[in-house]
């Protein structure tokens, strides 16, 4: 089955600084990845999300690129701020899997004022 | 990713005690998906469900059941409880089965002693 790996666990920046993180997936036939931003004690919420027909997307200060060759997708921020701060998941949905998301282990952001 | 409400918040159980657990979807959305989320992971699928029927299940044992209703609402079962079962339980709406956006709602903290 599919399995999602997500790096670094815990991520530390400056505010204004970019921060960058990555994930890579088993499944070949895998072909829609979302990114979630969950605040503590909050609910993820879906902040950006590639199909696998797209290799980059991006959406004001965030961007996810996927290479589907090398099966890896990432997330990235630009001028990062204090609200940034949170766990940020990727997941991969399989092929044939109706949706369901396969979920990595989640990257702790924590941005310094 | 407004809309998604779960009931109760917070619950707390006794080991071998049985739990409802319950989801409303965003309006006009016909999926309903579950996912426990343990302490420092990320969500890990339990079941989807599209149209009142069950289109996908992950790897939990049967004592954990769903359905769904002709209002597209969604109960998620477990039975027998076990001290490993203390989790977040989120439902996430989408509008179809497939590769669709998935929102997820506040989640069910299920704590059992």
């Amino acid at each position: 089955g599919e399995n999602v790996e997500q790096h670094p666990s815990t991520l530390s920046v400056q505010e204004g600084d970019s921060a960058v993180i990555k994930c890579t997936y088993s499944d070949s036939a895998s072909n829609y990845f979302p990114w979630y931003k969950q605040e503590l004690g909050k609910r993820p919420q879906l902040i950006i999300d590639i199909r696998s027909n797209v290799g980059e997307k991006k959406d004001q200060r965030i961007a996810v690129t996927l290479n589907k060759t090398a099966k890896h997708f990432s997330l990235h921020i630009t001028e990062t701020q204090p609200e940034d701060s949170a766990v940020y998941f990727c997941a991969a949905s399989p092929r044939g899997s109706q949706g369901n998301l396969i979920f990595g282990k989640g990257t702790k952001l924590s941005v310094k004022p | 990713d407004a809309g998604v409400t779960q009931s109760p918040t917070h619950l707390i159980k006794t080991r071998g005690q049985h739990v409802t657990l319950r989801c409303s979807p965003i309006s006009g959305h016909k999926s309903v998906s579950w996912y426990q989320q343990v302490l420092g992971q990320g969500p890990q699928f339990i079941f989807q469900y599209y149209e009142k029927e069950e289109r996908g299940r992950g790897n939990f044992p049967d004592r954990f059941s769903a359905r769904q209703f002709p209002n597209y609402s969604s109960e998620l079962n477990v039975n027998a409880l076990l001290l490993g079962d203390s989790a977040l339980y989120l439902c996430a709406s989408s509008w179809a089965t497939g590769d669709y956006e998935q929102y997820f709602g506040p989640g069910t903290r299920l704590t059992v002693t």
